[in-house]
């Protein structure tokens, strides 16, 4: 079955902690990217990835990183994590340009930090 | 200026009652429009979309949207509301051509009462 996974689901940490949420799929998709939902906003684009060892910021990059060392993980790092990281976290890979081709979500991760 | 705007974050319908989310896209993005559903504790699965060709699109569960050029709309409607509809919905558009993320809008929710 074709999926983005995501682990943890749940998390709730201290400030300072650094933190990694993973993220990996089977679509051999060479686009993967971070969103993170907050309420009002919608989803915002953290990070992206184009393919292996090439990553970009999105919208909110401040206080994340990411790498991509292999093609189906692309986990994301909070260093040292704020309260204002408090957030439901989503995945998500494609297969090629937004407008042709449809972003798989994963089930999300929902962060507190206190 | 937003690429996408979602009018109501809250919409609420008797069961049985036509569903109108209401979706205004900017008229700079191109010309391709998306809606998801989000269930609770779930991530965010495709809808429909629009691409090219007819501007009435048909969705996943009795829901369609039709691309109005002119009024720059994308709305999301459905007959007959369902309490299985009860969800949060996003409009999300390509902010600019070659890019492979999507810009959301901030989400409706709707409720659908018995």
């Amino acid at each position: 079955e074709a999926q983005v996974t995501q682990n943890p689901r749940y998390l709730i940490t201290v400030t300072g902690k650094k933190l990694t949420v993973t993220c990996s799929q089977n679509m051999n998709h060479e686009y993967m990217s971070w969103y993170r939902q907050d309420p009002g906003l919608g989803l915002r684009q953290i990070y992206y990835s184009m393919n292996v060892e090439v990553t970009d910021k999105g919208d909110v990059p401040e206080g994340y990183k990411v790498s991509r060392k292999e093609k189906r993980n692309f986990p994301l790092i909070l260093e040292s994590p704020s309260p204002n990281q408090t957030s439901l976290y989503f995945c998500a890979s494609t297969q090629g340009l937004a407008g042709h081709y449809e972003q798989f979500f994963g089930p999300g991760t929902r962060l507190t930090v206190l | 200026a937003q690429s996408v705007t979602q009018l109501g974050s809250h919409v609420s319908v008797s069961e049985g009652a036509l569903v109108l989310l209401r979706c205004n896209y900017s008229s700079s993005v191109p010309p391709y429009l998306f809606w998801y559903v989000q269930y609770p504790n779930q991530g965010l699965q495709l809808l429909l979309k629009y691409t090219t060709g007819a501007t009435l699109v048909k969705g996943i569960n009795g829901f369609e949207a039709e691309f109005k050029k002119s009024e720059t709309s994308f709305h999301l409607t459905k007959p007959s509301a369902h309490m299985s509809d009860a969800a949060e919905y996003f409009c999300a558009v390509v902010p600019d051509t070659g890019r492979r993320a999507l810009t959301f809008g901030s989400g409706t929710r709707l409720q659908v009462q018995p």
